[in-house]
Order: structure tokens, then C-alpha cells, then sequence
């Protein structure tokens, strides 16, 4: 059985950083990309950032490009966000999810597995 | 970004009706177009991908259908544990973009 479980959440003030981590199980880790996946208070599903099954290729969301690090470390079977110059509007659940294939960019292509999700509130 | 919308944003039925959610993309996402299910404080689950292709488990209840621009989610036979948020997923550009949500309710 597939099992994501994120972590690294909390609160910090704006302009600060925080990691999450995604612990991956059930699964051979590397041979599927994997994203995180944001949801506002009261506000409907973002995608965030991915990141190919080697970890070669990273994809973000422009509003998000510049501040967020995306990585993985299969040896560990665990997905990475790294968050700086945190805004308030990045205040959210921040999911990972898994994708069907090894490639970010191959088609079709869906999120197949979910996390229960990390809560990042972003506030003074 | 691919813009998705979805209507109506909120729906009111009751067990045992048959209901259908509208997605449309503001440009041709061929037939990567994907359907979730979200409950209250849990995360989202897979419904159909591809547009009309069940997940696994899913049960045939759900039927997704649609290419293009536009798309369709259609729940026959509502049971209870129906009632909750759907989200269509658009795959064909980077960014994925979801649609708004339609939350659907009990009568």
C-alpha cells in the first residue's frame, strides 16, 4: 500500500523559511515523480512544485520560482520542499503527491497518491 | 496558465439522484483532464484520469467523460458518502491547474 506522510509544517513569520519532508512508502520512490500540492484556507487545490524520479528535473509554479527548492533523496524514499522569504499567502496545506510515471513531463499523467498533508501558517 | 472552471460551484442533492459537474478548459487540454474528490480535513483522492478512465476502486457510480475544452463528471445513484468537494485537474501544460472546486451537498 502506497503511504505519504509529510511533515516540517509550522508556524513561522513572514520572510522565514521552513522544510517539509514527504516519507514515502509501499513503492519503489524512485522510478515516479512527485509533487507538492498546496490548499488554502477555505480555497481550492495549487499545484506547487515536481520533481522527476532521478531528481533531474525540477518544475515550479512561477509564484513560487526562486524561493522554493523542490529534491528527493531516494536512498531515503523521502521528498523535500524547501521554503524561503516565506509570504503570508503561503499559508496552507501542503500536500505530496505521487504521479503514475518516472517522467514529470510524460502524458497522461495524474496524482495517483496523496499525503495527509502539513499545515505552514505564515504569520506575525 | 491553463485556466479551468467548473460549474456550478455548489450543487444540493439528495441520495439517489444523479448528478453532472461541468469543467472547461480555456484551451484545448486534448484528453488530460483528471477528476478528485476531497472530504472535509482529508486529502484528495483520484476519481477518473485521463477524462473518462476509472481508478481503481472507484466505484462505476462516476463517469467521466469529455475532450477538449469541455468536460463532464457525472454521478449516478448518489450515496452518502458522495457529498463532498470535486476538483478537475487539467495535465496537458505545466503548470497543472485545478478547476475552483464544486462542492456538492445534501438536500
Amino acid at each position: 500500500e502506497v503511504q505519504l506522510l509529510e511533515s516540517g509544517g509550522g508556524l513561522v513569520q513572514p520572510g522565514g523559511s521552513l522544510r517539509l519532508s514527504c516519507a514515502a512508502s509501499g513503492f519503489t520512490f524512485s522510478s515516479y515523480a512527485m509533487s507538492w500540492v498546496r490548499q488554502a484556507p477555505g480555497k481550492g487545490l495549487w499545484w506547487v512544485s515536481a520533481i522527476s524520479g532521478s531528481g533531474t528535473g525540477a518544475y515550479y509554479a512561477d509564484s513560487v520560482k526562486g524561493r522554493f527548492t523542490i529534491s528527493r533523496d531516494n536512498s531515503k524514499n523521502t521528498l523535500y520542499l524547501q521554503m524561503n522569504s516565506l509570504r503570508v499567502e503561503d499559508t496552507a496545506i501542503y500536500y505530496c503527491a505521487k504521479d503514475p510515471n518516472w517522467s514529470w513531463t510524460r502524458l497522461p499523467n495524474w496524482f495517483d497518491s496523496w499525503g495527509q498533508g502539513t499545515q505552514v501558517t505564515v504569520s506575525s | 496558465d491553463i485556466q479551468m472552471t467548473q460549474s456550478p460551484p455548489s450543487l444540493s442533492a439528495s441520495v439517489g439522484d444523479s448528478v453532472t459537474i461541468t469543467c472547461r478548459a480555456n484551451l484545448s487540454v486534448s484528453n488530460y483532464l483528471n477528476w478528485y474528490q476531497q472530504k472535509p480535513g482529508k486529502a484528495p483522492k483520484l476519481l477518473i484520469y485521463a477524462a473518462s478512465t476509472l481508478q481503481s476502486g472507484v466505484p462505476s457510480r462516476f463517469t467521466g467523460s469529455g475532450s477538449g475544452t469541455d468536460f463532464t463528471l457525472s454521478i449516478s445513484t448518489l450515496q452518502p458518502e458522495d457529498f463532498a468537494t470535486y476538483y478537475c485537474q487539467q495535465t496537458f501544460l505545466t503548470p497543472r491547474t485545478f478547476g475552483q472546486g464544486t462542492k456538492l451537498e445534501v438536500k
